[in-house]
């Protein structure tokens, strides 16, 4: 049962480099969301899909990019890295329509820029 | 716009006492309440979620919370704490959408 999958799981990135973290789910799940996690601001929601071929933009979207060629995966892109971007990113997927289904969250990836 | 409060960054607790955690949401509508437990270098787990119906819902691991919609909270409880339960928690709204708002988590601390 491997869920939500996230790799890398580490990476120390310099200012300016560009990188991709990718986020693969076997649950068939239409939505898709990447968060990053600061210490006491909770989860905050860079971008999500509602499907296939589709994006939008969360709470904190400035900085990255995202694509959804394929239903199971959902890549998020840092064209130049920043210090600001230390953080921990998780994807999460769910199911169905409507707030009321559950997200299921990857394991996360730590992220560091320096 | 809707937003959630988690009021204790750390609570510190003894094995075997019992533990509240509290959740403050505001929104001009109804919504969906969840609360999630991230243990230590893992993703989120969903403890439990309240949707409609009773306002006392029971979640996984001994856990419960209670919605009051008149208080807009929506506080976890356990009766009985034990040192495996030491994690964040984080409390969730979501409305019509199906994305989830956060708040800032707290994180227990169960000592023996």
């Amino acid at each position: 049962n491997a869920g939500v999958t996230q790799t890398p799981k580490f990476r120390v990135l310099k200012t300016g480099q560009s990188m991709t973290l990718l986020c693969a789910q076997d649950m068939n799940h239409e939505y898709m969301y990447w968060y990053r996690q600061d210490p006491g601001m909770g989860l905050r929601l860079i971008h999500y899909s509602v499907g296939e071929g589709t994006t939008a933009k969360g709470e904190v979207p400035d900085g990255y990019n995202v694509s959804r060629l394929k239903k199971q995966n959902f890549l998020l892109g840092l064209e130049s890295a920043a210090p600001s971007q230390t953080s921990v990113y998780f994807c999460a997927s769910s199911y169905g329509q409507g707030a009321s289904t559950e997200a299921f969250f990857g394991q996360g990836t730590r992220l560091t820029v320096v | 716009a809707q937003s959630v409060t988690q009021l204790d960054s750390q609570v510190p607790v003894f094995e075997e006492a019992p533990v509240e955690l509290r959740c403050n949401y505001s929104s001009s509508v109804s919504v969906y309440l969840f609360w999630y437990v991230q243990y230590p270098n893992q993703g989120l787990q969903l403890l439990l979620k309240y949707l409609s119906g009773s306002t006392l819902v029971k979640g996984i691991n001994g856990f419960e919370a209670e919605f009051n919609k008149s208080q807009t909270s929506f506080h976890l409880r356990k009766p009985s704490v034990h040192i495996s339960d030491t994690a964040e928690y984080f409390c969730a709204v979501s409305r019509s959408s199906y994305k989830l708002i956060f708040g800032s988590g707290t994180r227990l601390l169960v000592r023996p």
